[in-house]
């Protein structure tokens, strides 16, 4: 079945500096990616919606220039939460959809701000 | 807009235990309705689904039935097992946008 990569599993790192979060579809063509935050003990907030080759639209709240979303080829989508803060700090999924088919969601990425 | 209700959690039941998980929704149209799982530090995997009205959707003995009469796609396991032990995400798409999901019920199996 479909898969979705996602690295790192688990991210710390010191406030003030950015991380990158990638996710890959490792045996489909990606044509929209959607990346997720979820905060303990709650649902998915979508935070973005991303098609291969164009800008990434935005939920309302979500800061862009923050959670930068790069979606450059059909397998590939990467997450950059800049100038990370504690408050950033969470659990963030990404999901992947070729054309009209089913979601397929990557393991997840815990990202710690210290 | 879409939106889904799931039953408020946590639940903790016994193993061989009978579950049910509510989950009602609002949408126009004919949406496809989903029940995802997320096991401790992972990402979510698609549990079943139902793409129309009488559809019932059934893996790994869990089923949940499409009724549109009463916008319910509630979940059920005749037994449950302490490998059940999860977040149960309920969810909906129409045609192709994004999914909305429900706030997730915890379930824990004691032995």
């Amino acid at each position: 079945g479909a898969v979705v990569s996602q690295h790192p599993s688990r991210v710390i790192c010191k406030s003030g500096t950015s991380v990158k979060i990638e996710c890959r579809s490792l045996d489909f063509q990606a044509t929209t990616m959607f990346w997720y935050r979820q905060f303990p003990k709650q649902s998915l907030m979508l935070m973005a919606t991303s098609n291969e080759g164009s800008k990434a639209t935005y939920e309302q709240g979500v800061e862009k220039d923050k959670f930068l979303i790069n979606h450059a080829s059909l397998t590939l989508s990467t997450l950059t939460v800049t100038s990370a803060h504690p408050e950033d700090s969470s659990f963030y999924i990404c999901s992947a959809r070729q054309g009209a088919g089913g979601y397929t969601f990557g393991s997840g990425t815990r990202l710690t701000v210290v | 807009g879409d939106s889904v209700t799931q039953m408020e959690g946590p639940v903790t039941l016994s193993e061989e235990a009978f579950l049910t998980i509510n989950c009602t929704y609002t949408a126009t149209g004919y949406p496809s309705l989903f029940w995802y799982v997320q096991y401790p530090g992972e990402g979510l995997q698609l549990l079943l689904k139902a793409t129309k009205a009488d559809d019932k959707g059934s893996n790994k003995g869990f089923e949940a039935t499409y009724r549109k009469e009463t916008t319910s796609f509630h979940l059920e396991k005749g037994s449950v097992q302490v490998s059940d032990s999860a977040v149960y995400f309920c969810a909906l798409v129409r045609g192709n946008e994004k999914l909305t999901f429900g706030t997730g019920t915890r379930l824990t199996i004691i032995p």
